[in-house]
């Protein structure tokens, strides 16, 4: 069965502490990875797409990372307006987009 | 360029009626996903549609649920005879090719009274 795990479900970080949000797949049939934001009240906002393990996306203080079981959202010194619930997708060769739970991020200035 | 456009924002329906919800896709996409959020859970992928032809509904519930997107107009997510457990933000999001990242709405909040 098809399977999207992302950990921690939650974080909290002090402002400037660097850390990372794992994104872990069991899926056949991977066409591409995908990284969003949401915030409370909104639709999620696209960050980043990986397509082949190996890739690197980078973003500000986001880098994204794809190994052929996981992703790696990297925060670097983060800001508290960095404070969002991040999730990760995975797209199946049948174009569907199935989603983790997220992790939600808080940023303690 | 307008993003991904839901309306209404928010909908309230009485148990029994019927609920309408739409989205219009960016300009130039022709695909289209819709997704029930529960809170505290993760997006739950209900069906993907292309102009005028369902895709994969494997997630959408077999009774009360239907969806279309016509050749013109935007795409529909109709809800007949609404439960309680039917209360949940349903988000739209479009794709230029199916192969392509998909960008959200922002959601519709369906509340069950």
């Amino acid at each position: 069965e098809d399977q999207v795990t992302q950990s921690p479900e939650a974080l909290r970080l002090q402002e400037g502490e660097s850390s990372s949000l794992n994104c872990s797949y069991t899926v056949s049939g991977l066409r591409g990875l995908f990284w969003y934001r949401q915030d409370p009240g909104k639709g999620p906002e696209f960050l980043f797409t990986l397509y082949s393990a190996g890739e690197e996306k980078e973003k500000e203080r986001l880098k994204a990372t794809l190994t052929k079981k996981e992703s790696f959202l990297h925060i670097t010194a983060p800001k508290p307006e960095d404070s969002a619930t991040y999730l990760c997708a995975v797209q199946l060769t049948g174009n569907q987009f199935y989603f983790g739970t997220g992790t939600s991020l808080t940023v303690i200035p | 360029n307008a993003g991904v456009m839901q309306n209404p924002r928010h909908l309230v329906r009485r148990r029994g009626q019927e609920a309408r919800l739409r989205c219009s896709p960016m300009k130039g996409h022709s695909h289209v996903y819709w997704y029930r959020q529960l809170p505290e859970e993760g997006l739950k992928f209900m069906v993907y549609l292309q102009k005028e032809n369902i895709i994969d509904e494997s997630g959408m519930p077999k009774e009360r649920f239907s969806a279309e997107f016509p050749k013109e107009g935007p795409s529909i997510l109709r809800i007949q005879q609404v439960v309680r457990g039917d209360s949940a933000a349903y988000f739209c999001a479009s794709s230029r090719t199916g192969i392509t990242e998909a960008f959200f709405g922002q959601g519709t909040r369906l509340t069950v009274v």
